[in-house]
């Protein structure tokens, strides 16, 4: 079954450093998103993009953070200068599109960044 | 705004019915939907509403009303392995799909 795939797991970073993650979306899949989950908190959403440009951001997602589709399959998200609370989980989720399905989001098992 | 409130959380013993309720106030609505949570696992979708009504799935149901801004989750016959987080999102405009808090499921034999 075709799946979101992340990396890396678990990253560990200096306070001030930058860290790109990276994800995967599934192949027919239109919509992509990060969404962000400090421990015990709910799901945040930071950004959705589509047709290779942001069409929606929150609040959270300021100028520290930017996202790129480099080429047809990765899409990333770059954290610049990260700061303590930028300690979370970190989904990547992507969906079909508007016809025809449910719409749900497709998530990957999430990186984990820990800023000491 | 936007506003989803679920309770925090709920108990309920093995072979019972739970019922997980979500409120919401949001601009716009292009449907709400289900996702189950386990800890340190990423979200997976259990449900879809777009009309008001019921939708049965096995031994998840989901219902929504718009005019009350009101859905819920029907688990029945819950096993252990339900014990997790479960997430009401609403896809209010756009492409936002916005999270509630989740409400933690504990499930006890």
């Amino acid at each position: 079954e075709p799946e979101v795939t992340q990396t890396p797991s678990h990253q560990v970073t200096q306070m001030g450093q930058e860290v790109i993650l990276r994800c995967v979306p599934i192949s027919n899949h239109l919509y992509f998103y990060w969404y962000r989950q400090i421990l015990g908190q709910k799901v945040e959403f930071l950004v959705s993009f589509y047709n290779n440009e942001i069409s929606e951001k929150s609040e959270i997602f300021d100028d520290q953070f930017s996202v790129e589709r480099p080429d047809g399959s990765n899409f990333t998200l770059k954290i610049r200068s990260t700061k303590l609370e930028d300690s979370a989980m970190y989904f990547c989720a992507s969906r079909e599109g508007d016809r025809g399905n449910t719409g749900e989001l497709f998530f990957g098992e999430g990186s984990r960044l820990t800023v000491l | 705004g936007q506003n989803i409130d679920q309770p925090t959380e709920m108990t309920a013993t093995e072979g019972a019915i739970v019922q997980i309720n979500c409120t919401y106030q949001t601009s716009g609505f292009n449907g709400l939907f289900w996702y189950q949570q386990h800890a340190g696992e990423a979200p997976t979708f259990l449900s879809y509403n777009v009309l008001d009504g019921l939708e049965e799935k096995g031994r998840f149901s989901s219902f929504l009303s718009r005019s009350k801004g009101y859905s819920y989750l029907l688990l029945k016959e819950l096993q252990m392995k339900d014990s997790a987080s479960y997430l009401c999102a609403v896809n209010g405009h756009g492409q936002n799909f916005v999270f509630g808090p989740g409400t933690r499921l504990s499930v006890l034999p």
